[in-house]
């Protein structure tokens, strides 16, 4: 069994739809939650990270991580066509596991007009 | 220019082989990784390094090797190419210690086939 496991989709869903993707691990030391976002044919680049259990918005992005439930969404809001892309979640135990993240599958999301 | 480049921007390579990936980055950053994208499987990290003249052994080192000579170039070799190792590579760096989040910046990436 994979320490992170996401869907991979594909996702398709219209323009302006709540749009909600999602991990689950097993590594209860994890403790910073990120997601990527990478467009065809680029690299990830980060959309956003939380510390623990909780929430974090940013524009039409809020991220939430449970921990009892070992699990961690990303909500869209507004989605756009410009938002169509692949998302990877990632997690980091911290401490003296530096840069070691643990990628989820990613899930490729298709935003039509 | 600011961020990371790699060199090939693609590559088609016979078996057996020998191939070095190109990675810099101007960011001056301590940590920088080698990672693999394979459909299905996300990206597993190849090899590390925290700091210049120190490398480690991420998920997936077999058949590969780096270096780090200095903070800015981190090259990933393949002795010896294999078809199971036809993949995307990205190389990514990170600014480390940090109290807060890892986090990772990526370069464009090297489509790489091996035949």
């Amino acid at each position: 069994q994979k320490e992170v496991e996401q869907d991979p989709g594909p996702l398709s869903v219209p323009e302006g739809a709540i749009v909600s993707l999602n991990c689950t691990y097993s590594n209860s030391a994890f403790q910073y939650f990120m997601w990527y976002r990478q467009y065809s044919r680029k690299g990830p680049e980060l959309l956003m990270y939380t510390y623990s259990s909780g929430n974090k918005e940013d524009g039409r992005f809020t991220a939430q991580v449970d921990k009892s439930s070992k699990y961690i969404s990303l909500f869209i809001r507004d989605s756009q066509p410009s938002d169509s892309a692949t998302y990877l979640c990632a997690m980091w135990g911290g401490g003296t596991s530096y840069g070691k993240l643990t990628f989820g599958q990613g899930t490729i999301l298709t935003v039509h007009p | 220019i600011a961020g990371i480049t790699q060199a090939p921007t693609s590559q088609i390579l016979a078996a057996g082989r020998r191939m070095t990936l190109r990675c810099t980055q101007d960011m001056r950053h301590n940590a920088m990784y080698w990672y693999r994208q394979d459909l299905g499987l996300g990206l597993r990290l190849i090899h590390y390094s925290n700091t210049a003249g120190t490398t480690g052994k991420g998920e997936v080192p077999d058949g590969y090797s780096v270096s780090r000579a200095n903070t800015d170039d981190f090259p990933l070799t393949l002795a010896s190419a294999v078809p199971s190792q036809t993949s995307v590579y990205f190389c990514a760096s990170s600014d480390l210690p940090r109290g807060a989040a890892d986090t990772q910046y990526f370069g464009p990436g090297t489509r790489l086939t091996v035949l």
